[in-house]
């Protein structure tokens, strides 16, 4: 296991295109997490899973994004009806739960443009 | 909710030398961890160092140091004998006990002068 995966690395959408992005997390990890990062910000959380289970949405995730994490391994993060104040960086992380917070391993991210 | 600033989009070091990135945060959690990550050109973010909101003794990883000061809520990243490795932005960050989503600053871009 090489660590946190992410396909595609760069994605080129037309406005009203839907995308879908997929994480791999590190095998034993049971937390999954997703964020996006503009230019000049830091990354800003959108939602986590444990295990198969999505328990938290930031307000930033509207109705046009949705994710999965089936069989609690792999994380889909689809977007519809792209806009582009979607351009982004969006960066998957995994971490193992043990009750406190340990460290948070990331990929090297999905470059959404749309245009 | 949680906020993390850090009031220094830039800075600059001579190789070598010593820099302090600066960090204040503001939680309404009593238990929290806070950390530094960094993130080189074109690669993804690494853990630098953490800190748990509850141990009074500063975290050290080798050339990394931090000053937290609990009371003031600042959490500074001192890194000494700069190497230009060391080159990359810099993201300060809050996680609270119950450890959902990471919260983190916009970020230091520090360079490296050789």
């Amino acid at each position: 296991d090489t660590g946190v995966s992410q396909d595609p690395r760069h994605k080129i959408t037309k406005r009203g295109q839907n995308v879908t992005f997929r994480c791999d997390p590190i095998s034993e990890h049971n937390r999954l997490y997703w964020y996006r990062q503009t230019l000049g910000q830091g990354p800003e959380f959108l939602t986590y899973f444990q295990n198969e289970a999505q328990l938290e949405k930031s307000r930033l995730l509207s109705d046009r994004f949705s994710a999965e994490r089936p069989k609690g391994s792999f994380s889909t993060l689809e977007i519809q009806r792209t806009e582009q104040g979607d351009s982004a960086m969006y960066l998957c992380a995994s971490s193992l739960d043990s009750g406190i917070w340990t460290e948070a391993f990331f990929g090297q991210g999905t470059r959404l443009t749309v245009v | 909710a949680q906020t993390v600033t850090q009031s220094q989009p830039e800075m600059s070091v001579q190789e070598a030398e010593t820099v302090t990135l600066s960090c204040t945060y503001d939680t309404s959690e009593s238990d929290y961890y806070l950390f530094w990550y960094k993130q080189p050109p074109s690669r993804q973010m690494i853990l630098v160092i953490r800190q748990e909101a509850y141990k009074q003794q500063n975290a050290t990883e080798n050339r990394f140091s931090v000053n937290f000061q609990k009371a003031a809520k600042s959490f500074s990243l001192k890194i000494s004998d700069s190497q230009l490795g060391d080159a990359a932005m810099y993201f300060c960050g809050l996680v609270g006990g119950g450890a959902d989503g990471l919260t983190f600053g916009k970020g230091t871009h520090l360079i490296i002068q050789p």
